[in-house]
């Protein structure tokens, strides 16, 4: 079956760094996508790999490494509206995306 | 990055009431959209698939009849949610991509039901 995994909750400071994690096993590969949504909204796009290696936007960069069917998200210099869900998905052999179930990001102060 | 549409934003309705959702793409032409619904905190779920000019193509266990889909044209697809009862009520959220290969999906704003 297809499988995306990631963390339910995490918590980091303002400021900080936070690498949210995204393991997968699908039929197939066209991509990995990053989407951000905040309560109450729908997800906005952050980021998209289908080559292997780390691809930086601003204060987040994703990274992709196929073999080992893995991505992280990264985000730096925390700010308090990045408290958000960070939703994994992968682009399967039909073009389907497969959903993680989503990272609850925390931000403290 | 694209815009994509919907309306309502919110929308109350009382059981056994039919109610329509549009999902707009307002700068690109949406060959293929999506309609999804999201109970609360959990993962977003593929309820069809829509190209234009074609029938949807349901997940496993959505009742086709029940939530029509209508893709009329590369710009508007709708979701009517038919005699709605209390346990429809969800945010459903639809999205949209211009082509039919790799291209990002692009998510409406979403549209809360709340059936009473």
């Amino acid at each position: 079956g297809q499988n995306i995994d990631q963390p339910t909750e995490m918590t980091a400071t303002e400021g900080a760094i936070v690498q949210i994690n995204c393991t997968y096993q699908t039929s197939g590969f066209n991509g990995l996508f990053w989407y951000q949504q905040h309560a109450g909204e729908a997800p906005t796009f952050l980021s998209y790999n289908v080559l292997d290696g780390l691809e930086e936007k601003g204060r987040f960069s994703s990274f992709l490494s196929r073999s080992k069917g893995y991505s992280y998200l990264l985000l730096k210099e925390l700010q308090m509206k990045d408290s958000a869900s960070y939703l994994c998905a992968v682009m399967d052999s039909n073009y389907q995306l497969i959903w993680g179930a989503g990272t609850k990001l925390i931000i403290k102060p | 990055g694209a815009v994509v549409s919907q309306h309502p934003s919110r929308v109350i309705c009382k059981s056994g009431t039919s109610v329509k959702i549009e999902c707009r793409s307002l700068d690109f032409q949406a060959t293929t959209m999506f309609w999804y619904r999201q109970f609360p905190k959990q993962s977003l779920m593929l309820m069809a698939t829509s190209n234009e000019g074609s029938k949807a193509t349901y997940e496993q266990g959505v009742e086709k009849d029940k939530f029509l889909i209508n893709h009329a044209s590369l710009t508007l697809s709708t979701l009517t949610v038919t005699s709605a009862h209390p346990e429809d009520s969800s945010f459903y959220i639809c999205s949209a991509r211009a082509g039919t290969g790799q291209e990002t999906q692009y998510f409406g704003p979403g549209t809360r039901l709340l059936v009473l």
